[in-house]
């Protein structure tokens, strides 16, 4: 079955770190990108980054920079994001989004003009972060 | 940064109606606009591609429409099971933005 499978909710502690896993089933993993998605409570959904299972290329959206790392581990096709310095800000549904792979680059700098279409066609359920002292 | 500004936030149909949610840019995006249908505990599910284009296997009831700056989602004679969370995103330029979403409600 082709799915995105995403860990458990997380309660974290302001300051704090979280891990956040995607297990891909069903497609070849090094064929997709997978973005991660967030999406605050009453708030509409923001792009956090991509990474490139294939070769672990990533690119971050600028106020992720510096707190956050995206990694994948191929042996188990789980791709991680960890979110560093967590604030109540960072209380949200987190998602990962997967995007067919091409031989385009990822480091875009931001206003560049995408080369390619892209489809966020397959998504995870999301993992509930929430940040509580 | 391309902002999407999406209406309404909210709103209610009958069984049967003909319901639009609005989705528009605030530069030219072309057709690079896809929508997507959430439903509460399930993944997004994608239902659009550039802009008008149906994705395989989703019910010729929701279409897509515009270019440009203005874009819309049309779903027709809506059913209760069309009741979630719809949402435009543009891939025309990085970073990938999205609209703030529209909550569909069946009466």
């Amino acid at each position: 079955q082709v799915q995105l499978v995403q860990s458990g909710a997380e309660v974290k502690k302001p300051g704090a770190s979280v891990k956040v896993s995607c297990k891909a089933s069903g497609y070849t993993f090094t064929s997709y990108y997978i973005h991660w998605v967030r999406q605050a409570p009453g708030q509409g959904l923001e792009w956090v980054g991509i990474i490139n299972p294939s070769d672990a290329t990533t690119n971050y959206a600028r106020r992720f920079q510096g707190r956050v790392t995206m990694t994948r581990d191929t042996s188990t096709n789980t791709v991680y994001m960890d979110l560093i310095s967590l604030t109540y800000e960072d209380t949200a549904v987190y998602y990962c989004a997967r995007d067919p792979s091409s031989s385009h680059r990822i480091t875009y700098a931001y206003g560049d003009s995408f080369n390619r279409d892209w489809f966020f066609d397959l998504w995870g359920r999301g993992t509930l972060v929430t940040v509580s002292s | 940064e391309t902002t999407l500004t999406q209406s309404p936030a909210f709103l209610s149909a009958t069984p049967g109606d003909k319901v639009s949610i609005s989705c528009k840019a605030s530069q030219d995006i072309d057709d690079d606009v896809n929508w997507y249908q959430q439903k509460p505990g399930e993944a997004a599910l994608f239902i659009i591609q550039e802009a008008t284009t149906l994705v395989p296997g989703i019910s010729p009831r929701f279409s897509g429409s515009g270019y440009g700056t203005d874009f819309t989602l049309t779903i027709n004679n809506i059913e209760s099971d069309d009741a979630a969370y719809y949402f435009c995103l543009q891939h025309d330029n990085f970073p990938w933005t999205f609209g703030q979403g529209t909550t569909v409600e069946i009466k």
